[in-house]
């Protein structure tokens, strides 16, 4: 079955870039998510990334997908203690469900 | 703004309880799912529901029962609340796939935070 595997933390000092890593065995993935949860919060969409893409951006926001190693990546420019949070990738693979990685709770140094 | 609506944010209830936890969306999808969150395990899916009436299990189905009566309420019911289901327990939505429009995935509800004692 498909199998979505993330580190459990990354810290990081504020004004650093993160890198939050995720693989994923599904190689018929139609889209690959990143969400964000908050402390005490349900899941926010972060961006989303087409499995014909290997590149998108959202202002400091930059998703790499390499199909061929079936890993993606998020990367926050200019981490804020705002970004402070647990990072879940999620891969479409069928109609309608969607799998998650363990999550990756980033911590913000000051 | 709110889409996904979970009634409680938090819950405590004793051992041997029958619980229910409620789940509203307003965005007339299709799915609608369960799931728990537990630290070091990630998201688990506990039941899921394609259609009105409709049900399927999840990864975790046991202890647990759900009902879909109409499209926009998902309950998940706890037959007989015990300790190992103190959990954070989310909501999710989502619009019927491969429709050739962007899938933007899951809207998840605010969660509620179940304690058994």
């Amino acid at each position: 079955g498909e199998d979505v595997e993330q580190s459990l933390f990354l810290s990081v000092r504020e004004g650093d870039s993160s890198v939050i890593n995720c693989t994923y065995t599904d190689s018929s993935s139609t889209y690959l998510y990143w969400y964000k949860q908050e402390p005490g919060a349900g899941l926010q969409l972060l961006t989303y990334i087409f499995s014909n893409m290997d590149m998108k951006q959202d202002q400091r926001l930059t998703v790499l997908l390499n199909k061929k190693d079936k890993h993606l990546s998020l990367r926050i420019a200019d981490t804020q203690t705002g970004d402070s949070a647990i990072y879940f990738c999620a891969e479409k693979a069928g109609a309608n469900n969607l799998f998650f990685g363990t999550g990756t709770r980033l911590t913000v140094i000051p | 703004d709110v889409k996904v609506t979970q009634s409680s944010r938090y819950l405590v209830k004793r051992t041997g309880e029958k619980v229910f936890l409620e789940c509203v969306q307003d965005m007339d999808h299709e799915n609608m799912f369960w799931y728990r969150q537990d630290p070091g395990l990630g998201l688990r899916l506990i039941y899921f529901s394609y259609d009105v009436k409709m049900k399927e299990k999840g990864d975790i189905p046991e202890g647990y029962s759900v009902s879909r009566e109409k499209k926009e309420r998902f309950s998940l019911i706890l037959e007989s609340a015990s300790t190992n289901q103190t959990s954070m327990y989310l909501c999710a939505s989502s619009s019927l796939g491969d429709r050739g429009i962007v899938d933007y995935g899951y809207t998840f509800g605010s969660g509620t935070r179940l304690t058994v004692v």
